[in-house]
């Protein structure tokens, strides 16, 4: 079935690095463009970052961007969120979504959980 | 940016009645292209959200016709024509028509 698992959020003091990855399995990632959400404690949802089914465009948004850099390895059905100069505000729990027809954000994941204290 | 803001932001509602929350964009929501990429989510408590209806009124796979979408330019809702158990949670409006994309604040549907 259609797949999305991210992994490698924790617990890390601001100022330092985190690296987000996400598997995809189910369908040809390949064909797909995707995106990485977030969801602070009890906040709504913001978009973070997408990246185009063949890489070959990105777009961040500004509360990130400069910081945090989106990748993927379409022969390992992979994709990264490469998070640096963390903030407490970065503190989130983040999915990792495929964008689907019609720009709908049409599969998401379980979501990996970052914090950002001291 | 666009801004989306939805209305109420909670829903004290009765099984098997009605349900509407609308949502209104800063900036019309139609693309060079002709769409208008305005999309509904659902969360449940604990879970990632799940796509509802896409394009202003198309409902995505699996989701019961009970949900409808309607709406353009920058007036959209959603209505639930019989709310059931399962439906509560937190409903979002997205708009995907121009990047950043950007959310709803949500709005809590709870049963009475």
């Amino acid at each position: 079935q259609v797949q999305l698992v991210e992994s490698g959020g924790g617990v890390v003091q601001p100022g330092r690095s985190l690296r987000l990855s996400c598997a995809a399995s189910g369908f040809i990632f390949s064909n797909f463009g995707m995106h990485w959400v977030r969801q602070a404690p009890g906040k709504g949802l913001e978009w973070v970052a997408v990246i185009w089914h063949d890489d070959t465009d990105r777009y961040y948004a500004d509360s990130v961007k400069g910081r945090f850099t989106i990748s993927r390895d379409n022969s390992k059905n992979m994709m990264w969120l490469q998070m640096n100069s963390l903030r407490g505000e970065d503190t989130a729990i983040y999915y990792c979504v495929r964008w689907g027809n019609d720009r709908a954000l049409d599969v998401w994941g379980q979501g990996t959980t970052v914090t950002v204290f001291s | 940016d666009i801004v989306m803001t939805q209305t109420p932001l909670s829903s004290p509602v009765t099984l098997g009645q009605p349900a509407s929350i609308s949502c209104r964009s800063s900036q019309r929501l139609v693309h060079e292209d002709g769409n208008t990429f305005l999309s509904w989510l659902h969360q449940r408590p604990g879970q990632p959200p799940r796509l509802l209806i896409y394009k202003i009124s198309n409902r995505f796979s699996g989701v019961p016709d009970r949900f409808s979408g309607s709406g353009a330019e920058t007036d959209f809702t959603l209505k639930i024509s019989r709310v059931e158990a399962e439906d509560v949670g937190i409903y979002y409006c997205m708009q995907a028509t121009q990047f950043p994309w950007t959310f709803g604040q949500g709005t809590k549907v709870e049963i009475k």
